[in-house]
């Protein structure tokens, strides 16, 4: 059993809708991560919240948005997305950003999208 | 130049097998460094990080080498269960701690 846990595991979205992802952890790690996967690709990092803030986006489009309510939980709030978006988005967490001995990832079991 | 690169796959091996992964990292600043694996359909998996004296885990054993920029994973009597993507994966100082994600490297092993 993974210890990040992300809902829903599956979606469907059209273009028009708005959803979210989930993600939660009870590890005490601090830092949390959004990462985008394409089947045969790694994965590619979208955001990253150390301690609560906003610490890393990159470059992300703006119909989706991150959201980190506590150190426990992590959204991602998708809106007006495109067919090129569907891909399995993984959270993960770590102890601490940036510290080369307490940045070791764990993963949830991902949310794979599908945009019609 | 990619940041990390790794062996191109896939790696078909039998069953009881010895097979080496290799991956370079072009920044010197990087300080940490692991392997994980990722099966079909599933989310990566810590396999192990990667240290300077270089580690073992029972069949796998990982390398570092500073001076030229690369790490091993090597993994012996292969299993079926072995079959997946391993990926390297780099921490680098200078860039706020993002860890840098290799291509993957798929391995099959073969009954």
């Amino acid at each position: 059993d993974t210890e990040v846990t992300q809902t829903p595991k599956h979606l469907v979205m059209g273009m028009t809708n708005k959803k979210s992802l989930k993600c939660e952890q009870h590890m005490g790690h601090r830092a949390m991560y959004w990462y985008k996967q394409k089947a045969k690709k790694p994965p590619e990092l979208m955001f990253v919240y150390s301690y609560e803030k906003l610490s890393i986006n990159e470059s992300v489009p703006s119909r989706f948005s991150p959201e980190c309510p506590n150190s426990s939980l992590l959204n991602l709030h998708l809106h007006a997305l495109q067919p090129e978006d569907s891909a399995l988005y993984l959270c993960a967490s770590s102890q601490e950003l940036g510290s080369s001995g307490a940045n070791v990832l764990t993963f949830g079991a991902g949310s794979r999208l599908t945009v019609l | 130049r990619k940041e990390v690169e790794q062996d191109p796959g896939p790696f078909n091996v039998p069953e009881g097998a010895t097979v080496a992964f290799n991956c370079t990292y072009s920044n010197s600043a990087s300080q940490s460094f692991f392997w994980y694996r990722q099966d079909c359909r599933k989310e990566p998996k810590l396999l192990m990080s990667v240290y300077s004296s270089g580690n073992e885990d029972g069949r796998f054993t990982a390398q570092l080498n500073r001076a030229s920029q690369y790490i091993s994973l090597l993994i012996r009597d292969s299993k079926l269960s072995d079959s997946a993507t391993y990926l390297c994966v780099v921490n680098v100082y200078n860039q706020g701690g993002k860890l840098i994600f290799g291509q993957g490297t798929e391995l099959s092993v073969k009954p």
